[in-house]
């Protein structure tokens, strides 16, 4: 069973930049959710997807970021404009929704220089 | 509010030794309680998961044990081995995971041979 894929790897942008950031989750994992990870620190929820709509983006700096899951299968998570503060690994997991238990992605490592 | 509280930050441990992380969570509401380990480079893996049914879960050398009315639950790590040597998060959810997770800050163990 193929895991979750995300893409790309690394990403070094600018302040003021956009940036976006895919993720393909487990076949039939209807919940799909989006993490940031700050070097040292555990991840932090940014928003939830049930299918192709949202159940929690309730930490999600919506000024700059956005996120949308079309067809509810893949999804893409955008920054823009970004901030130095923006630099982390973006994490995407799915789940089946019912078990609890979430897959992860490698993540996507973001530079903000 | 961190509400999932974890200790310690960093653990050296002897190989064949025990390896205990504890943590501590606020919110009643959570009732799903996952362990991930991740390696530099790499996403959350999901290790162990309990529910508060039940107030120990065994698998092979991964144990957690949960006090309810403490709102604490541990991993501990029988016979640890070099390889075991990653950050380890511990997590709670809500709806019985199908909620987004909130981790703990990390722990970083290191299995000295």
């Amino acid at each position: 069973e193929a895991g979750v894929a995300q893409s790309p790897r690394y990403k070094i942008i600018e302040k003021r930049q956009s940036v976006a950031f895919w993720c393909n989750p487990i076949s039939g994992h209807a919940t799909l959710y989006w993490y940031q990870q700050i070097l040292g620190q555990g991840p932090k929820l940014l928003i939830q997807f049930q299918n192709n709509g949202v159940v929690d983006d309730s930490q999600l700096p919506k000024d700059r970021f956005s996120a949308e899951r079309l067809k509810g299968v893949d999804s893409t998570l955008k920054i823009q404009p970004a901030k130095l503060e923006d630099s982390a690994v973006y994490l995407c997991a799915s789940s089946l929704g019912r078990t609890g238990a979430a897959f992860f992605g490698q993540g996507t490592r973001l530079t903000v220089v | 509010q961190q509400q999932v509280k974890q200790s310690p930050q960093s653990l050296i441990v002897q190989k064949g030794g025990i390896s205990i992380i504890n943590c501590a969570y606020e919110n009643t509401a959570f009732d799903y309680f996952p362990w991930y380990q991740q390696f530099p480079g790499k996403g959350p893996a999901l290790l162990i998961a309990i529910r508060p049914d039940v107030s120990e879960k065994k698998e092979g050398r991964f144990t957690i044990s949960f006090n309810k009315s403490a709102k604490q639950f541990s991993l501990h790590i029988m016979d640890s081995q070099p390889g075991d040597s990653a950050t380890y998060f511990c997590a709670a959810s809500r709806r019985g995971g199908a909620d987004g997770l909130t981790f703990g800050k990390g722990t970083h163990l290191i299995i000295q041979p």
